[in-house]
């Protein structure tokens, strides 16, 4: 199966600061799903990427298909930005894998 | 419904008894996953149906881990003779897959099962 990694695995940041956050896939991939987990544990949706690039406020994130890689930018980083950011793959009508997440702090 | 729904939101359980989760998924949604989260760690896959089959139940840690999906619709995870490394949080998320492609992740706020 799909093989998912992410990297840094914990991150501190002062608030203001911006941050990467990279996910690594080991084979080609229809779907990729970029989510943060709250401290009261929701998941949240932030992207769906496959391939391309988005950008909803503060946060963006690219997907190189063909170098499967996956990044997250979170710029102006704010106290709220804190949790457990994962990221899934997977293809068309296979189970979704995760990766082991990157945990989040910012601190004021 | 607006939302994947899940029930109980905490469930707190002696050992050896049996419990039942429950998940209502986004309407129309044909695919339906578990997941399990112990305390600070990432997701672990339990089991994937579409439709009403469970092509893939690779990750139920043991026989004593069930689910099944009637209507394509509700989803029932059982959990027999409950021991205490079953405390975790099970996940339930839902998707409507558009071909291979296209296919987009929804969680519900999960289940809290403390095992006594």
């Amino acid at each position: 199966g799909i093989q998912v990694e992410q990297s840094p695995p914990d991150l501190i940041l002062q608030e203001g600061a911006n941050s990467t956050l990279r996910c690594n896939f080991s084979d080609s991939v229809n779907n990729l799903q970029w989510f943060h987990q709250n401290p009261w544990g929701q998941l949240i949706n932030l992207f769906y990427i496959p391939s391309g690039t988005k950008q909803n406020g503060r946060l963006s994130a690219t997907t190189v298909a063909t170098e499967r890689y996956s990044l997250l930018y979170i710029s102006s980083s704010q106290t709220t930005d804190s949790g457990v950011y994962f990221c899934a793959a997977w293809g068309g009508y296979q189970k979704v894998t995760f990766g082991t997440g990157t945990k989040l702090q910012v601190i004021p | 419904g607006a939302g994947v729904s899940q029930s109980p939101s905490n469930k707190v359980t002696e050992k050896g008894k049996d419990v039942e989760l429950r998940c209502d998924p986004i309407s129309g949604h044909t695919a339906l996953y578990w997941y399990r989260q112990s305390l600070g760690q990432g997701l672990e896959f339990l089991i994937y149906f579409q439709g009403n089959s469970a092509p893939d139940k690779s990750g139920l840690p043991s026989d004593r881990f069930s689910a099944e999906r009637t209507g394509g619709s509700v989803s029932t995870l059982t959990i027999q003779r409950t021991q205490q490394e079953d405390s975790a949080v099970y996940l339930c998320a839902s998707s409507t897959p558009q071909g291979p492609t296209n296919e987009k992740l929804f969680f519900g706020s999960g289940t809290q099962l403390s095992v006594l």
